[in-house]
């Protein structure tokens, strides 16, 4: 399968910007880029996905690589309750179905 | 509008039984799919059922089944119950297999004993 490589965590102050990063050097041409986020005691929640180009939604920023090998979320202002495991998961398109693969993602540690 | 709910919220059994979990997709989604997830790691894709049929599996052995209903809700079975099956259960729906998110539920906390 497909992997993704996280930091295992990081640290951000409240209302400051927050990159987190991921490397996927195995990505195929029909792999999409997903993000997804894990509160504590809840399941994941979807956070944005993108194939080649930037992208903008309410929760956050997703900026990709132009070879697509490396991709960063981008939060723009972390607030307490973006402290979360992120995750970045390469959607893959396979016989019929689809799967997510995750990895250990990010611990994201917001503080005031 | 519900979104993905899944019952029971938890569960203790005992080695070499049998449990059964339940998932009800988000409103107007048709697929399920189904992860373990150990204490401390990521989700581990189980598999996903579309159209009451299993299209994907990952990596898990054949004591893991599923079923998708007509009204898209589905099962997951697993047999011989073994203590690292202790874990979290999620189900997750979608709409159709393209590229669409996936929705996830809070899960069932199954511990083996």
């Amino acid at each position: 399968d497909a992997k993704t490589t996280q930091p295992n965590s990081m640290e951000s102050n409240e209302e400051e910007p927050v990159h987190l990063p991921c490397n996927h050097s195995t990505i195929s041409g029909t792999d999409y880029i997903h993000w997804y986020r894990q509160l504590p005691s809840q399941g994941p929640e979807y956070v944005i996905h993108g194939l080649t180009s930037n992208v903008n939604n309410r929760m956050a920023s997703l900026a990709i690589a132009e070879d697509r090998k490396s991709s960063t979320l981008i939060l723009h202002r972390a607030t307490l309750r973006d402290a979360a495991v992120y995750y970045c998961i390469l959607f893959i398109l396979t016989g019929g179905g689809n799967k997510l693969t995750f990895g250990t993602g990010t611990q994201l540690k917001v503080e005031l | 509008d519900a979104g993905v709910t899944q019952s029971p919220t938890h569960l203790i059994k005992t080695r070499g039984q049998q449990v059964t979990l339940r998932c009800s997709p988000k409103s107007g989604h048709d697929t399920v799919s189904w992860y373990q997830q150990a204490l401390g790691q990521g989700p581990q894709f189980i598999f996903q059922y579309y159209e009451e049929e299993e299209r994907q599996r990952g990596n898990f052995p054949d004591r893991f089944s599923g079923h998708q209903f007509p009204n898209y809700s589905s099962e997951l079975n697993v047999n011989a119950l073994l203590l690292g099956d202790s874990a979290l259960y999620l189900c997750a729906s979608s709409l159709g297999t393209v590229n669409q998110p996936q929705h996830f539920g809070d899960g069932t906390r199954l511990s083996i004993l």
